[in-house]
């Protein structure tokens, strides 16, 4: 059990463009999904908390207008990337809560999406 | 500003040795360490876990020590075997956070036969 996915895994788009990837928690239920963005050789930096059903709280440095997230459900969250641009490139990971598990604070990810931006 | 620091970039062990990887943080707000493991082009996995409240977590092969007033973890792996070779994360909340974790930059540990 704990499964995520992320679809697509690997995207190369055109700089300006927009990119969406998923996050979708397979057997649990996730009221909380975290995104998270790691640079070659660097840690994972966190970059929102999506809680479903509200807004997402970004974190300082990250543009809420250039990382648009949704949680709609309590299966799936969305980060789409507008106007993409080759500093954009990255690999974006996606992690979840569920809460019925009794560690409060463990998260599942997702096996990540890799960015490129011509 | 890294909350979470792992100093050594890499770590290379005997198959059957143990290794250690260590793990520094300066928010004393955190309440909550894990290590998880990560190969390349995959998101990381949950390893091993432990509370504030507790100076060590033991779990088949993997123990988990922290040393509060140091502000210091470590995980020990015994026996290590070639499979455990993997980038190690270290990573920390804190209650009023949200839970959100901080990751360190990640410790490289390759066991050789």
């Amino acid at each position: 059990g704990a499964v995520v996915s992320q679809h697509p895994s690997r995207v190369i788009c055109k700089s300006g463009t927009s990119v969406k990837i998923e996050c979708r928690s397979l057997d649990f239920q996730a009221t909380t999904m975290f995104w998270y963005r790691q640079f070659p050789k660097q840690s994972l930096m966190l970059m929102a908390t999506s809680n479903e059903g509200s807004k997402a709280t970004y974190e300082q440095g990250v543009e809420k207008d250039k990382f648009l997230i949704n949680h709609a459900s309590l299966t799936l969250s969305t980060l789409t990337v507008t106007s993409a641009h080759p500093e954009d490139s990255s690999f974006y990971i996606c992690s979840a809560r569920d809460l019925l598990r009794p560690k409060l604070n463990e998260q599942f990810f997702g096996p990540g999406t890799r960015l490129t931006v011509l | 500003d890294q909350q979470v620091k792992q100093n050594s970039p890499s770590l290379s062990v005997q198959e059957g040795r143990i290794s250690i990887l260590n793990c520094d943080y300066t928010n004393s707000m955190f309440d909550y360490f894990l290590w998880y493991k990560k190969y390349p082009a995959e998101g990381p996995t949950f390893l091993i876990s432990i509370s504030s409240i507790k100076d060590k977590n033991e779990d088949g092969r993997f123990t988990v020590f922290l040393n509060k007033s140091a502000k210091h973890l470590s995980l020990h792996i015994v026996p290590s075997q070639p499979g455990d070779s993997a980038v190690y994360f270290c990573a920390a909340s804190a209650g009023n956070s949200g839970y959100a974790l901080n990751f360190g930059k990640g410790t490289s540990l390759l066991v050789t036969p």
